[in-house]
C-alpha cells in the first residue's frame, strides 16, 4: 500500500512549456485534490475531484487544467507554465468527508519555471 | 469557509506541554475543526479532528469549547521531532479544506 505517490519529484520548465504532474493513490479514495505551497506560505487548493469523471476549481485554478478520468489518477496540468508558478505542489487524496474525513498527501513535486 | 486565526510561531524547550490556540469566530453548525502538520519538504500529516468538547489521541489533544469559536490543540511534552508548522482548519465535514499559513512551533533543547 504506496498510500498517494507523485510524479515527477523534481522539474525544471522554461517559460511557456507545458507539462503533466501525475497524482496516483491505491486507497481507493472518492476525493482528490492538488495544493500549491509556496515558501514559507500555507497551502492553497488548485483543483479537486468528488469522484471519477469530475473536476472543480479550487482557490487559485487559474493556469492550470485537471483530469479524473480513473478514480486512482488526479492529473494536473499546465499548459504554458510560467514563472509564477514556481512552487510546490501537493497532491491529495481521501475517503469523502465521511467518518473518516481526513486528508492524505503525497511527498511533492518542487517545480522550477525559469 | 470559516476563516481562522492562529499565532505564526510559537517556541517551547522539550518536554513542556505546548498549546496553540485557534480563533474561528464564524464556525458554522455543520463545520468541523481539523488539525495538521507538516514538516519541511514534505505533505502535511492530520492529526485530530473534532466537532466539541474534548478529543485526545495517541499525537494530541483538541479542547473546544462550548461556543466552539475557538479551539486549542494541544501536544504534551514535545520534542525535537515535534518542530514543524501546524495549520488549523474549519470546514464542513462534507467539504474540502483550505489551509492557512499555520503556526510555526520551534523546539530547543
Amino acid at each position: 500500500n504506496a498510500g498517494v505517490t507523485q510524479t515527477p519529484k523534481f522539474r525544471v520548465l522554461k517559460t511557456g512549456q507545458s507539462m503533466t504532474l501525475l497524482c496516483a493513490q491505491d486507497m481507493n479514495h472518492e476525493y482528490m485534490y492538488w495544493y500549491r505551497q509556496d515558501p514559507g506560505m500555507g497551502l492553497r487548493l488548485i483543483h479537486y475531484s468528488v469522484g471519477e469523471g469530475t473536476t472543480a476549481k479550487g482557490e487559485v485554478p487559474d493556469g492550470y487544467n485537471v483530469s479524473r478520468l480513473k478514480k486512482q489518477n488526479f492529473l494536473l496540468g499546465l499548459e504554458s507554465a510560467a514563472p509564477s508558478q514556481t512552487s510546490v505542489y501537493f497532491c491529495a487524496s481521501s475517503p469523502g468527508r465521511g467518518i473518516s474525513g481526513q486528508e492524505y498527501f503525497g511527498p511533492g513535486t518542487r517545480l522550477t519555471v525559469t | 469557509l470559516a476563516k481562522t486565526t492562529q499565532p505564526i510561531s510559537m517556541d517551547s524547550y522539550e518536554g513542556q506541554e505546548v498549546n496553540i490556540t485557534c480563533s474561528h469566530n464564524n464556525i458554522a453548525t455543520n463545520d468541523y475543526i481539523t488539525w495538521y502538520q507538516q514538516f519541511p519538504s514534505q505533505g502535511p500529516r492530520f492529526i485530530i479532528q473534532g466537532y466539541k468538547t474534548k478529543v485526545t489521541n495517541e499525537v494530541a489533544s483538541l479542547f473546544i469549547p462550548a461556543d466552539r469559536k475557538s479551539s486549542t490543540l494541544s501536544l504534551p511534552r514535545v520534542s525535537l521531532s515535534d518542530t514543524a508548522v501546524y495549520y488549523c482548519l474549519v470546514a464542513p465535514f462534507t467539504d474540502k479544506l483550505i489551509f492557512g499559513t499555520g503556526t510555526r512551533l520551534q523546539v530547543f533543547p
